[in-house]
């Protein structure tokens, strides 16, 4: 069936590294959004990608959609404690489907 | 900003008890919806509803469950007899449109069948 599978599952990094999520479709995906929620929190939106090789950006947050919109990825530029949290794509074809998330931890 | 209340935030009840879980969406949104999240997976969809009837439901969705919009600003989830694996976040969501919009979640009931 229909499924986004995200990848890592966890991720550590140190302050100020950068940090990228993916997210691959093994089906054409007309859309993906992406969530963030914080240890604890509840699922906050962030953006939605719609068009084949969209790019969009949001401070230090960078969303990609593949030229097949198959895949789609997210990357934090220069992390901060402040994005302590995980990170999960979604998708709303047939389903709405969520991929597992990548947590994201930042060492001090 | 607005926002989505969920009420209560976190429910106790024994195996085979009735529960209902309670939202109030945004007030201009049109779609409501119902998600669970077992503690440490991923968020599942439940059920979607607009203009007063269920517009799309999940596998997981089974007779145990049903929603209802009772008045102009509630939106329950009711589980008739609930099992230890109904243990889970339920997150209430609203948006103003079906397709184009990101979700709005509200801060979930955190529901423990003992």
């Amino acid at each position: 069936g229909q499924q986004v599978m995200q990848i890592p599952q966890y991720q550590h990094v140190q302050e100020g590294e950068d940090f990228t999520t993916y997210c691959n479709s093994s089906t054409t995906l007309s859309n993906i959004q992406w969530y963030k929620q914080r240890p604890g929190g509840h699922p906050v939106f962030l953006i939605q990608l719609v068009k084949s090789g969209e790019v969009k950006k949001q401070k230090r947050l960078t969303f990609q959609f593949g030229e097949a919109k198959k895949n789609s990825s997210l990357h934090i530029t220069a992390t901060q404690t402040t994005d302590v949290g995980t990170y999960f794509c979604m998708n709303r074809d047939d389903k709405i489907i969520f991929g597992k998330g990548t947590r994201l931890h930042i060492l001090p | 900003e607005p926002e989505v209340t969920q009420t209560p935030s976190h429910q106790v009840t024994q195996m085979g008890q009735e529960v209902i879980l309670r939202c109030v969406p945004i007030s201009n949104h049109l779609y409501f919806y119902w998600y669970r999240q077992i503690l440490g997976q991923k968020v599942e969809f439940l059920v979607s509803f607009y203009n007063n009837e269920i517009s799309e439901k999940s596998e997981i969705f089974d007779d145990q469950f049903s929603v209802e919009r009772p008045d102009g600003s509630n939106f329950t989830l009711k589980i008739r007899s609930t099992k230890l694996e109904d243990s889970a976040m339920y997150f209430c969501a609203s948006t103003r449109r079906a397709v184009g919009y990101g979700y709005t979640f509200g801060s979930g009931t955190r529901l423990t069948v003992v």
